[in-house]
């Protein structure tokens, strides 16, 4: 079946630094790649939709100077948390979907990037 | 605004129990709705519904969509400790290619 990749799957780092998270498809091309964050006992929320080649769209309320997002080639995407702050910690999901399917197709998720900031 | 809202929120179960979650939306053309259950890391397809009143079902598990009265509901019977987890649903829009997710309902099943 489809498998997204997504690494790191774990970051602790102090205040200020800036956090580069990949997403990759493994064996399928995905135009569109969905970036969410989950904080503890709640549901998914849509940061921003990648597309390849384009700038990503970002949902209200997301600084896109804040969280850059690269979607450079069909197989991978990038988030970068610039100078992360306690407060960006969370858990940081994206998904993909497969090119070759109509966006009737459920989304593939990667295991996720649990993101701590001292 | 789109919106998805999951009951209960949380459910305490013991093993062997049936349970059945519950999905209602409220969305601008409706394409599709979907069940996904999320363990320890990334939440995992369950199943994908897109036409009222047909079943669908895998071991334990089934679901099924109303779309006259918009909601959806996830059944487990004999529920196992594996079992455990939260159950997402999501709603897909006609037009986009977001999915707007629920707040989910958190399932433990005690031994």
């Amino acid at each position: 079946g489809a498998v997204v990749s997504q690494h790191p799957s774990r970051v602790i780092c102090k205040s200020g630094t800036s956090v580069k998270i990949e997403c990759r498809s493994l064996d399928f091309q995905a135009t569109t790649m969905f970036w969410y964050r989950q904080f503890p006992k709640q549901s998914l929320m849509l940061m921003a939709t990648s597309n390849e080649g384009s700038k990503a769209t970002y949902e209200q309320g997301v600084e896109k100077d804040k969280f850059l997002i690269n979607h450079a080639s069909l197989t991978l995407s990038t988030l970068t948390v610039t100078s992360a702050h306690p407060e960006d910690s969370s858990f940081y999901i994206c998904s993909a979907r497969d090119r070759s399917g109509t966006v009737h197709q459920p989304q593939h998720f990667g295991d996720g990037t649990r993101l701590s900031i001292l | 605004e789109d919106k998805v809202v999951q009951s209960p929120l949380s459910l305490v179960v013991h093993e062997g129990d049936t349970v059945t979650l519950n999905c209602s939306y409220e969305v601008t053309n409706f394409r599709s709705l979907l069940w996904y259950k999320q363990e320890k890391k990334a939440p995992t397809f369950l199943f994908m519904l897109t036409s009222s009143g047909i079943e669908k079902k895998s071991g334990r598990l089934s679901s099924i969509l109303d779309k006259k009265e918009l909601f959806s509901i996830l059944n487990i019977t004999a529920t196992q400790t594996g079992d455990s987890a939260i159950y997402l649903c999501a709603v897909v829009p006609l037009y986009g290619q977001n999915f707007v997710f629920g707040p989910g309902t958190r399932l433990s099943v005690l031994p």
